[in-house]
C-alpha cells in the first residue's frame, strides 16, 4: 500500500500549455510538501501545507497554484507551462511535532515533467 | 553562496571500499540533520537522522555532524553494489520544522 502516490508518473506537454499533477498520503501526516528536483538532482521546497494551510511559498512564480482540499491531498496546476519548468516534481509529507525522528519527509515517486 | 554545499559527483568506489560524503552549510540555526538517499526514479528515503554535534551509527553507516565547522559527513563501511545511489543531505532549524533544505545530492557507484 503506497503511502504518497502521486500521479502522473510522466506528463509530457507543449510550452504554453496547463498542467496538474495531484498528490494523496495515507500516513496520517498533518503536513505535505511539493519539492523540484532539477537535471542536476538539485532539490528545492517550493510549498507547505499544514492541515490544508500554506505555511511555505518558496517565492515560487504564480503559475504555480497548490491546493490542498484536505490533510491527505496537496495538488499542484501549472499554467502556461515553459521549458525552465521542465524537472521532476515530488510530494512530500511528514508529522511536525512530537517524536525522535518527526519531521522526516515521506517522498512520493515524482512525477517527471518534460515541457516540449 | 547556497544554504548547503555538496559536492554532486559522481563519486566511484570499488566494492568493500569506505565511502566518505561531506556536506558543509552557512546557516548556524540548523540544528537536525539528516541523510537521504534516491534511488534512480525513485523518491528520496531517510537514511540517517542527527540532532546538533556528534557521531551516529546505524549498521555500516556512521554520521557525523561538526556544527562548530558547520561540517557533516556520512560514511558507508564495506560499501555494496547496492548502496550506489544518490545522497542527499538535509537540515533544518527545527525537529518537525516546515522547510528542510536539501544539499545538491552526491552521486555513488559501487563497483562490483
Amino acid at each position: 500500500d503506497t503511502a504518497v502516490s502521486q500521479t502522473p508518473k510522466y506528463l509530457v506537454t507543449q510550452m504554453g500549455n496547463d498542467k496538474s499533477i495531484k498528490c494523496e498520503q495515507n500516513l496520517g501526516h498533518d503536513t505535505m510538501y511539493w519539492y523540484k528536483q532539477d537535471s542536476k538532482k538539485f532539490l528545492k521546497i517550493m510549498f507547505s501545507y499544514n492541515n490544508k494551510e500554506l505555511i511555505i511559498n518558496e517565492t515560487v512564480p504564480n503559475r504555480f497554484s497548490p491546493k490542498s482540499p484536505d490533510k491527505a491531498h496537496l495538488n499542484l496546476h501549472i499554467n502556461s507551462l515553459e521549458l525552465g519548468d521542465s524537472a521532476v516534481y515530488f510530494c512530500a509529507s511528514s508529522q511536525v511535532g512530537g517524536g525522535p525522528n518527526t519531521g522526516e519527509l515521506f517522498f512520493g515517486e515524482g512525477s517527471r515533467l518534460t515541457v516540449l | 553562496q547556497k544554504e548547503v554545499e555538496q559536492d554532486p559527483g559522481p563519486l566511484s568506489v570499488p566494492e568493500g571500499a569506505i565511502v566518505s560524503l561531506n556536506c558543509t552549510y552557512s546557516n548556524s540555526a540548523f540544528q537536525y540533520f539528516m541523510w537521504y538517499r534516491q534511488y534512480s526514479r525513485k523518491g528520496p528515503e531517510l537514511l540517517m537522522y542527527t540532532y546538533s554535534s556528534g557521531n551516529k551509527e546505524d549498521g555500516r553507516f556512521t554520521a557525523q555532524v561538526d556544527k562548530s565547522s558547520k561540517y557533516i559527513s556520512l560514511f558507508i563501511r564495506d560499501s555494496q553494489p547496492s548502496d550506489s545511489a544518490t545522497y542527499l543531505c538535509a537540515m533544518s532549524e527545527e525537529t518537525g520544522g516546515f522547510k528542510t533544505i536539501f544539499g545538491a545530492g552526491t552521486r555513488l557507484f559501487v563497483k562490483a
